[in-house]
């Protein structure tokens, strides 16, 4: 079946430092793939999405790509700051002849702590 | 106001009491699902429902039933609750369109059984 496989956490790093969690997957066809964001005490937000292989989503300095050749979808930030302080989750949905499944497999999720 | 709202946001409860967790949404979409949130596990699908006459099971069934009682409403329930559902439970809602989807979550209901 698919899955979503993320690296461990959690990630501690300072302010303005690089980011890069990292994602891969393994799924038949052609998967949409997704980054969301928790927030503490909050739901999931989508950060960003691609849905077809080489496609870059980009959303408030965060950016992934999609990656068919190495099945993944790493998520990257050039300079992060306090404010990014959250759950990450990769997920995917499956696809068939262009239409999604609607059913998202996620990751474990990955604690990421900014300090100032 | 929130698009996807869930009540109640917090619930204590005791072994084997039935429980019902309520979500509402104004994005009129037709999709609706409920995952479980554990640590180190992400979160897993309990159930879906793609209309209001479709309601299928998801990864993780067991224990849970569902309600679909109109587009905007999709409750889940517990039967007779057990203290390995003690967990953070989020409904989500989406909307396919050009053969692609997004989902919405809500704020998550956090159950604690004792």
């Amino acid at each position: 079946g698919d899955s979503v496989t993320q690296m461990e956490g959690p990630v501690t790093l300072s302010e303005e430092a690089f980011l890069t969690i990292n994602c891969t997957y393994t799924a038949t066809g052609y998967p949409s793939l997704f980054w969301y964001v928790q927030y503490p005490g909050e739901g999931l937000q989508l950060l960003l999405k691609a849905t077809k292989a080489d496609d870059k989503g980009s959303n408030k300095g965060f950016e992934a790509t999609y990656r068919k050749e190495t099945t993944s979808f790493h998520l990257e930030k050039g300079s992060v700051q306090v404010s990014d302080s959250a759950v990450y989750f990769c997920a995917l949905s499956a696809n068939a002849g262009g239409t999604s499944y609607g059913k998202l497999t996620f990751g474990q999720g990955t604690i990421l702590t900014v300090h100032p | 106001d929130a698009d996807v709202t869930q009540t109640p946001r917090n619930r204590i409860t005791k072994t084997g009491k039935r429980i019902m967790l309520e979500c509402s949404q104004t994005k009129g979409h037709d999709r609706m699902y409920w995952y479980r949130q554990d640590p180190g596990l992400g979160l897993r699908l309990i159930y879906y429902s793609f209309d209001v006459k479709d309601i299928n099971k998801g990864e993780i069934s067991d224990g849970y039933s569902v309600s679909r009682q109109a587009q905007a409403k999709f409750s889940l329930s517990l039967e007779s609750a057990i203290p390995n559902q003690t967990a953070l439970y989020f409904c989500a809602t989406s909307d396919l369109s050009w053969g692609q989807e997004t989902q919405y979550f809500g704020p998550g209901t956090r159950l604690l059984v004792l």
